[in-house]
């Protein structure tokens, strides 16, 4: 079975440029979160959504977003890209969002951005 | 809110000799913890987890970690370490169940080298 796939896996953008992150979670799983993880650090939350709703937001400013479409899929959304933006950008998918099942989160092999 | 600290961001140990990667969580409620592991350029692989029942967990590559919850410990340890488990290690923690929606808290990642 595939596991969690992002796309793209490397990006270069410009300050103050928009750019569009994806994933696809595990068949199956209806759970997606996103992190950030800045180089010697380890990720930051995020985002969480569960069927299509957004159940969790991390400090994050509101020039990320993200959704979620009717097949699990997910977007992450950043507008206005700064040099601290640049960083991995991490989707897990686990089966639910946290009232019951499966708590075990599985990512997936990130997004690289570079924003100059 | 909870946080967790990885107090050594790198340990070197000699292959075949032993090594303990430790952990240290705060939460005022009852948390879910896991390990994972992050080899260079790639996502994270969840090494082990404890939900609950027995402290001491185990994965299927001699790793174990023991859950201590009046030192608010999870160290990870492996009694003979390979070259190849060289790479990031990363401890997270996340709320308990009906939390509703739950997010990971990673510590900072301690890196173990093997040295030959």
């Amino acid at each position: 079975d595939a596991g969690v796939t992002q796309s793209p896996t490397h990006l270069i953008k410009t300050r103050g440029q928009h750019v569009t992150l994806r994933c696809s979670p595990i068949s199956g799983h209806k759970s997606v979160s996103w992190y950030q993880q800045v180089l010697g650090q380890g990720p930051q939350f995020i985002f969480q959504y569960y069927e299509k709703e957004e159940r969790g937001r991390g400090n994050f400013p509101d020039r990320f977003s993200a959704r979620q479409f009717p097949n699990y899929s997910s977007e992450l959304n950043v507008n206005a890209l700064l040099l601290g933006d640049s960083a991995l950008y991490l989707c897990a998918s686990s089966l639910a969002s946290g009232t019951g099942g499966s708590y075990e989160q599985y990512f997936g092999p990130g997004t690289r951005l570079t924003v100059t | 809110a909870q946080s967790v600290t990885q107090l050594d961001s790198q340990v070197p140990v000699f292959e075949e000799a032993p090594v303990e990667l430790r952990c240290n969580y705060s939460s005022s409620v009852s948390v879910y913890l896991f390990w994972y592991v992050q080899y260079p350029n790639q996502g994270l692989q969840l090494l082990l987890k404890y939900l609950s029942g027995s402290t001491l967990v185990e994965s299927i590559n001699g790793f174990e970690a023991e859950f201590n919850k009046s030192q608010t410990s999870f160290h990870l340890r492996k009694p003979s370490v390979h070259i190849s488990d060289t790479a990031e290690y990363f401890c997270a923690v996340t709320k308990g169940v009906g939390s509703g929606t739950y997010k990971y808290i990673f510590g900072t990642g301690t890196r173990l080298k093997v040295l030959a």
